[in-house]
């Protein structure tokens, strides 16, 4: 079964710095790669997505993800944060030879952001 | 509506008792999930309907939950005999096509405390 692992449960970064989240799944075929980002008292929201082709995707907010299949990773980043951009990011998974269509999420990194 | 919507948007209940969340996804999303997020935990698949298709409840944890969608619309979750386990924000989501690839469109969930 699919898996996908998000290695930092809590990150702080200063507002203007550089910001990269972490995201490895498991899986042995091609998957569908997603961000969702989870602001206080809010659902949740589509960053980005990776379905096929460039492997360097571009998504709302400034924040770009990079496919990297050799790493199994899927790492969202983002040049320099904003202090709205505190909230909580999943990495998520969808396989395309399963009949599971439902995404499989990370356990989400806390972003805290500093003046 | 414009959004997938959720009700209540708090509950709280005592062990023991049945409860019912409701979810509305966007006009015409042939696809409705369930997610449970438990406290500092990511977000756990419940089940999906997708059309007149049979749903896929892998992800239900046990007998006391289950789920319906009527008429292609709207999903009622219900747990029957809450334990204080089932503490949890229910999120429902939706999404487009036939084969349910689309982007998912959350609601911004159900938060259940059973005492």
């Amino acid at each position: 079964a699919q898996s996908v692992t998000q290695p930092d449960i809590h990150i702080t970064v200063s507002e203007g710095a550089s910001l990269e989240l972490r995201c490895n799944y498991s899986y042995g075929a091609t998957p569908y790669l997603f961000w969702y980002v989870q602001s206080p008292g809010q659902g949740l929201q589509l960053l980005l997505k990776y379905f096929s082709g460039d492997t360097l995707v571009q998504g709302i907010k400034g924040f770009e993800a990079e496919f990297k299949r050799s790493q199994s990773s899927f790492n969202l980043r983002k040049p320099s944060v904003h202090w709205s951009d505190a909230a909580e990011y999943f990495c998520a998974v969808r396989t395309m030879d399963t009949g599971r269509r439902a995404l499989t999420f990370g356990s989400g990194t806390r972003l805290q952001v500093q003046p | 509506g414009a959004g997938v919507s959720q009700s209540p948007s708090n509950k709280v209940t005592e062990k023991g008792k049945d409860v019912e969340l409701r979810c509305d996804p966007i006009s015409g999303h042939t696809a409705l999930y369930w997610y449970r997020q438990s406290l500092g935990q990511g977000l756990e698949f419940l089940i999906y309907f997708q059309g007149n298709s049979a749903p896929d409840k892998s992800g239900l944890p046990s007998d006391r939950f289950s789920a319906e969608r009527t008429g292609g619309s709207v999903s009622t979750l219900t747990i029957q005999r809450t334990q204080q386990e089932d503490s949890a924000v229910y999120l429902c989501a939706s999404s487009s096509g036939t084969s349910g690839w689309g982007e998912l469109f959350f609601g911004e969930g159900s938060r259940l405390t059973v005492l």
